[in-house]
């Protein structure tokens, strides 16, 4: 069974703090995803990975960065939060050439 | 602008009868698309998929229909039962597994 856990559930920050959004995934998936989902917009991707130290920028990739030093771990980091990074961060891993998702269940960030 | 809408945030319907899940898309090189489900406290499961060259795919209650020309799909689950009440997103792709455009999502509500 495949498992995505993402380090916190719940996230307060200040503005202008650095934030680190960690996710694991233990299926040996080579693909890493990392989502916002904010209300009537859906889930947004805003980076991804699909080898270790491989990203490419999602959609809405600004005021964001990302790390993947290890296969199993992929890291999202608010260089500087801000109150419009308030929202629900969804990471996923998948198989090269699966359609198939697997989603972690959330980290829920609010930026005061 | 959104790719990919779900127009009904929320939709509720008696348990034992047909729930209608509805979807439209504005970009005609989209060629695969998903249902994904979500219960509250975590994160999305994959329910279902279709290719473009189908025009319906069934697994068990869960059937989804595409039709191309009018840029919409439809998730139909028959009979509906109270442990379907989740969020529901459709999200599409064009060409890529990694890079999918998600909907806003219908809230399903099974009343028993």
């Amino acid at each position: 069974d495949v498992k995505v856990t993402q380090s916190s559930r719940y996230l307060v920050k200040r503005t202008g703090e650095k934030v680190f959004l960690e996710c694991v995934q233990d299926m040996d998936h080579e693909n890493m995803f990392w989502y916002r989902q904010d209300p009537g917009l859906g889930l947004r991707l805003i980076y991804f990975s699909y080898d270790v130290k491989m990203k490419e920028k999602g959609d809405i990739p600004e005021g964001y960065s990302v790390s993947r030093e290890k296969k199993e771990r992929f890291s999202l980091i608010l260089e500087s939060a801000s109150t419009n990074q308030t929202s629900m961060y969804l990471c996923a891993s998948s198989l090269p050439l699966q359609e198939t998702q697997y989603f972690g269940p959330g980290t829920r960030l609010l930026v005061l | 602008d959104q790719q990919v809408k779900q127009n009904s945030p929320s939709l509720s319907v008696q348990e034992g009868r047909i729930s209608i899940l509805n979807c439209d898309y504005t970009n005609s090189m989209f060629d695969y698309f998903l249902w994904y489900k979500k219960y509250p406290a975590e994160g999305p499961t994959f329910l279902i998929s279709i290719s473009s060259i189908k025009d319906k795919n069934e697994d068990g209650r869960f059937t989804v229909f595409l039709n191309k020309s009018a840029k919409h799909l439809s998730l139909h689950i028959v009979p509906s039962q109270p442990g379907d009440s989740a969020v529901y997103f459709c999200a599409a792709s064009a060409g890529s597994f990694n890079k999918f455009y998600f909907g806003s999502g219908t809230k399903l509500n099974v009343k028993p």
